[in-house]
């Protein structure tokens, strides 16, 4: 089935450390997204790519970090420079030039120790 | 920058009855997007219903409709017939190159 695959679904982490959150996407789309949640909060934009190789800073970029080697392929590296990490990270995918309609990952949640 | 706000934190409803989520945003852009979206416990983002802004009609499916009020810049949701399965964050947001999305409102749906 076609779909975006984060993983892992729980992460644990201890401060300091650099960890990397995983997105997978097999709709073809060209454009991905990662989003930032917090508890009882709405959405804010982290990082987005619309192409391979190319990438623009979202909202809330700084302590983060990706890349876009592959169509399908959006990770999301949460560095130590990153405040307060501890957070639900969602991931996104659309097909440029369509009705715009973002499909979504399960998302992870990260927790700092 | 576009901006979008849902004036509403919480809402409940009585199951069957109707209630109406606002949203508003701020843009200068003639030739957008808007979305709500819809976050149960489960937190999967799941699509509700979409509007295209050159569209005059406002978008309905099944029990879910909008007021779009392109001068005002307002973006409606309207449930009808509400249910226990309706009771989830709700998400306004709107799209030109990237999705913004409101604060959300809670909705909860009451036996």
């Amino acid at each position: 089935d076609g779909g975006i695959t984060q993983s892992p679904k729980y992460l644990f982490r201890k401060e300091g450390q650099n960890v990397t959150l995983s997105c997978e996407q097999n709709l073809n789309h060209d454009a991905m997204y990662w989003y930032r949640q917090d508890p009882g909060q709405g959405l804010r934009l982290i990082y987005y790519s619309q192409i391979v190789n190319d990438f623009q800073k979202g909202d809330i970029a700084e302590g983060y970090s990706v890349s876009r080697e592959k169509k399908e392929s959006f990770p999301l590296t949460v560095t130590s420079a990153q405040k307060n990490p501890t957070a639900f990270y969602l991931c996104a995918s659309r097909e440029t030039g369509n009705t715009g309609e973002l499909f979504f990952g399960e998302g992870s949640r990260l927790t700092v120790l | 920058a576009q901006t979008v706000t849902q004036s509403q934190p919480e809402m409940s409803v009585q199951e069957a009855e109707t209630v109406t989520l606002s949203c508003t945003y701020d843009t200068s852009e003639n030739n957008y997007y808007l979305f709500w979206y819809k976050q149960p416990p489960s937190r999967q983002m799941i699509l509700v219903i979409r509007q295209e802004a050159y569209k005059q009609q406002n978008a309905t499916e099944n029990r879910f409709s909008v007021n779009f009020q392109k001068a005002a810049k307002s973006f409606s949701l309207k449930i009808s017939d509400s249910q226990l399965g309706d009771t989830a964050m709700y998400f306004c947001a709107f799209m030109r190159n990237k999705l913004v999305f409101g604060a959300g409102t809670i909705l909860r749906v009451k036996s």
